[in-house]
């Protein structure tokens, strides 16, 4: 059991640029999650998906974010046209079956748009 | 959604100090967790709690889900014990995705 992962670790881009991470969960949980934590703020939720399929998404998640799991395994988010606002650490989280148990957190994605 | 607040916001201790951390919610919960966040911005699960006592070597962690609070205490502090501790709650009961609380930031000095 290697943890969840995240690529990149850090990420700095200039405002309008498109950016993508990528999370890898636990192995087997089919479940996972996407949060944004901005300074000083817990994590804020922003979408999960059941194995490939996309279960919810929050009103924080603006039509310049997308997130999908297309084999129901790694997961991208994707954001366009990157704001200053954006700048934020992105999380990522898997649990297993039924999604009632523990979350278990990936490392984060630190995105700075200058 | 649910509300969930955490207490005291902040918290010096000396090493070897112990201390509670407090998490307050304002509808009934099926599930509660509590993480600590380290300096480089990792989350740790500490507890899944929905309810009753849990220890964990010098950590423990009590939920009283009828009067919707849980307490985390930590003995013996250490200075790797700093950083910033979160309780999460779902969002709607029955519900996977978490709501954290404000979170208290935790500095142990040597």
């Amino acid at each position: 059991d290697t943890g969840v992962s995240q690529d990149p670790r850090h990420k700095i881009t200039k405002r309008g640029q498109n950016v993508t991470f990528r999370c890898d969960p636990i192995s087997e949980h089919n479940r996972l999650y996407w949060y944004r934590q901005t300074l000083g703020q817990g994590p804020e939720f922003l979408t999960y998906f059941q194995n490939e399929a996309q279960l919810e998404k929050s009103r924080l998640l603006s039509d310049r974010f997308s997130a999908e799991r297309p084999k129901g395994s790694f997961s991208t988010l994707e954001i366009q046209r990157t704001e200053q606002g954006d700048s934020a650490m992105y999380l990522c989280a898997s649990s297993p079956r039924t999604g009632k148990e523990t979350q278990y957190f990936g490392p984060g994605t630190r995105l700075l748009v200058l | 959604g649910i509300q969930v607040e955490q207490s005291p916001p902040d918290l010096i201790l000396q090493e070897g100090a112990n201390s509670t951390l407090r998490c307050n919610f304002s509808d009934s919960v099926n599930n509660l967790q509590w993480f600590h966040q380290n300096p480089w911005g990792q989350l740790i699960n500490l507890f899944y709690i929905p309810s009753g006592t849990k220890q964990n070597g010098r950590l423990s962690a009590t939920t009283v889900a009828t009067e919707r609070y849980s307490l985390l205490y930590i003995s013996s502090s250490q200075t790797t014990d700093s950083g910033v501790y979160f309780c999460a709650v779902p969002t709607n009961f029955g519900n996977e995705k978490l709501t954290f609380g404000t979170g208290t930031r935790l500095t142990i000095i040597p």
